[in-house]
């Protein structure tokens, strides 16, 4: 399937360097979002963006900063990060009905990310 | 307490078997239900929706209890294929966002 893609696919950086993570959606959704997965633990949502505006945010690090220059595609900056935000990054997107419904999200492979 | 709560399992079953999976949930205001599965070191992908009316799809059945707040899912004549980690997802509270259970782990045997 490639509904919704991640680049790169797995990562390893050292806790000063600066790389951003890269989705794409070829769904035609007005909706994207960024998800972290830790080991043993659900996932955790840190970003979600709704007709290209941030409507969300859960009080995510400030080493984390999204970017979504448009609606098929998503960034997410990272900078100076720890190792304990080693874990899978997943992006995914849905069609975002309104009035407080949710649709189905559809996700991308996710960016395993390893911060030495 | 949990916005979604979920057995961790693991629920080691047979091939064959009919395994069923429960999941609470924490805000009723929440409109939107869902299954979702996992595979190890995978992406999340979407198993079914939950509707109120309950539904079938195949093997599986899904079962809304708006008044318990509770959720089921219902395997039927499992195959080694249905290993896996089965999510929870729910809206909470009305928002766009899903929340996420920590997920249930099956393991179907030969």
């Amino acid at each position: 399937e490639t509904g919704v893609t991640q680049t790169p696919r797995h990562l390893v950086m050292g806790m000063t360097n600066k790389k951003s993570l890269k989705c794409e959606q070829h769904l035609g959704h007005n909706a994207m979002y960024w998800y972290k997965q830790s080991a043993k633990k659900p996932l955790e949502l840190m970003f979600v963006y709704s007709l290209e505006e941030r409507v969300e945010n859960n009080s995510v690090p400030s080493r984390f900063s999204p970017e979504c220059p448009n609606s098929s595609h998503l960034f997410l900056h990272l900078h100076t990060l720890q190792p304990e935000d080693s874990a899978l990054y997943l992006c995914a997107s849905s069609q975002d009905p309104g009035q407080g419904a949710a649709d189905t999200q559809y996700f991308g492979p996710g960016t395993r990310l390893t911060v030495l | 307490r949990k916005e979604v709560e979920q057995d961790p399992g693991p629920f080691n079953v047979p091939e064959g078997a009919t395994v069923a999976f429960n999941c609470t949930y924490s805000n009723s205001a929440s409109q939107s239900f869902f299954w979702y599965r996992q595979d190890c070191r995978k992406e999340p992908k979407l198993l079914m929706s939950v509707y109120s009316s309950g539904n079938e799809d195949g093997r599986f059945t899904a079962q809304l209890n708006r008044a318990s707040q509770y959720i089921s899912l219902l395997i039927r004549d499992s195959k080694l294929s249905d290993s896996a980690t089965y999510l929870c997802v729910v809206n909470n509270g009305g928002r766009r966002a899903l929340t996420f259970g920590s997920g249930t782990r099956l393991q179907v045997q030969p």
